[in-house]
């Protein structure tokens, strides 16, 4: 079984819509974060939290919002979708051990916004 | 150098041809620096974290080397496979934050 889970692998939706994307983790990991990855860009980073009551935005947060529901499960949402947001997105767990923070990738989902 | 950079872009090696690539990174506050293998329609991997200056890290055919002082680490890959060829991702983690570069693209030609 996945140790990081997405739903769903892949949307689309219109311009205007909300959409939720989920992510679940089975690691144990406090630390849980978003990414969009654009071709050329790289992955960016858009929230990230390091337990159930911290949220944090990253680089590019607006447009998006998130809710961390548990310490497995961690939600991004965007509450009017444009086409601009239209990307790869990935969820990602850590455990940071006081040295550093090697980052557990999802699957990814596939989001369109026509 | 505030950003993670990462070069080249994009490289084409002939099958069973060795290569490296280069990845700059701030020196300042440093704690540690991510390389990651990503293959086509699957998620980013790790393949290394190396913290100190000097460190050097090998699994299989490929290796890193790290030199903190001057922010940057290269990769190699000794006679490249086709199961290779692969976006390879360097991420520096200082002050508690993450910042990827954005990869090096890995071609392997038959």
């Amino acid at each position: 079984d996945a140790d990081v889970t997405q739903t769903p692998r892949n949307r689309i939706t219109k311009t205007g819509k909300r959409i939720m994307l989920e992510c679940s983790q089975t690691k144990g990991h406090d630390r849980m974060y978003w990414y969009r990855q654009d071709p050329g860009l790289g992955l960016r980073l858009i929230y990230y939290s390091f337990d159930v009551k911290d949220i944090n935005k990253g680089e590019i947060s607006d447009g998006y919002s998130v809710s961390r529901q548990a310490q497995a499960k961690f939600s991004l949402s965007l509450e009017s979708a444009i086409p601009n947001q239209t990307a790869l997105y990935f969820c990602a767990t850590s455990e940071y051990n006081g040295r550093y923070n090697e980052q557990f990738f999802g699957p990814g989902t596939r989001l369109t916004v026509l | 150098i505030l950003n993670v950079e990462q070069s080249p872009q994009s490289l084409h090696v002939q099958e069973g041809d060795s290569t490296n690539f280069t990845c700059s990174f701030p020196s300042s506050n440093f704690y540690a620096l991510h390389w990651y293998r990503w293959e086509t329609a699957k998620s980013p991997e790790a393949l290394f974290v190396m913290t100190l200056n000097g460190d050097e890290k090998k699994k299989g055919q490929i290796s890193a080397t790290l030199n903190t002082k001057e922010g940057y680490s290269y990769l190699y890959i000794k006679g490249s496979q086709p199961e290779d060829s692969a976006t390879y991702l360097c991420a520096s983690y200082r002050d508690d934050k993450i910042i990827f570069g954005k990869g090096t693209r890995l071609h392997i030609l038959p």
